[in-house]
């Protein structure tokens, strides 16, 4: 049973494109968190949200609590962009999604 | 800022060996975590502290021990590891504030390999 859902797994786009990454969780929670894992495997915080949008530089995060779903938008994507893409939903405690792999061409 | 610290990065182990995975943060942060990461499968939870003195079990804790030595460091060590752990492990930390949501910080990971 998995508490959250991502889709797509992989996806490719060329450089420039309008980027969406989708995120479904079945638990309560507290918050929804989007991680960055880059190539070489650090891992890093980009957005925490509990309502509503969030935005920073080209990202974009949105969520809705009644349809338990969030979204991640990348605009303008560039190959730096190119990394595996988490969801995480803090009910009782963190679930994780298996992540989405963006690569991006020039 | 050096944030969370964890050592060693790479690590090569044969079956029934012993190690002790270090981790350190920096930020005064209540709970700490340890994480392991399979290929198509999510972050699990192996371990965390709430808070300095207590450890708690997560969603894979066999063959695993903990340590939250201070309010900075806990570790993680494999007493006699197996195949089965081979994996990459990351430690994480948050504020951690009843009632209050924070962004979990990560170190940079160690790809444990068990021969």
């Amino acid at each position: 049973k998995n508490e959250v859902e991502q889709s797509p797994q992989n996806l490719t786009a060329q450089e420039g494109e309008f980027i969406t990454i989708n995120c479904s969780y079945s638990v309560g929670i507290s918050a929804l968190h989007w991680l960055q894992q880059h190539p070489g495997g650090g891992i890093v915080s980009l957005f925490m949200l509990s309502s509503g949008k969030k935005k920073h530089g080209r990202l974009i995060a949105t969520i809705n609590i009644q349809e338990k779903h969030s979204s991640l938008h990348i605009t303008a994507s560039h190959p730096r962009d190119s990394a595996v893409y988490i969801c995480a939903v803090r009910g009782n405690q963190f679930y994780f999604g298996t992540g989405t792999s963006l690569t991006v061409i020039p | 800022n050096a944030g969370v610290t964890q050592t060693p990065k790479f690590q090569v182990l044969k079956t029934g060996q012993s190690m002790t995975l270090q981790c350190a943060q920096d930020m005064n942060h209540n709970s700490m975590y340890w994480y392991r990461q399979d290929p198509g499968m999510g972050l699990r939870l192996i371990y965390y502290s709430a808070s300095e003195g207590t450890t708690d079990k997560g969603e894979v804790p066999n063959g695993y021990n903990v340590s939250r030595l201070n309010k900075r460091e806990f570790s993680l060590r494999l007493e006699s590891a197996a195949p089965s752990q081979t994996s990459v492990y990351f430690c994480a930390s948050r504020w951690g504030v009843p009632m209050a949501d924070s962004p979990l910080h990560f170190g940079n990971g160690t790809r444990l390999t068990v021969t």
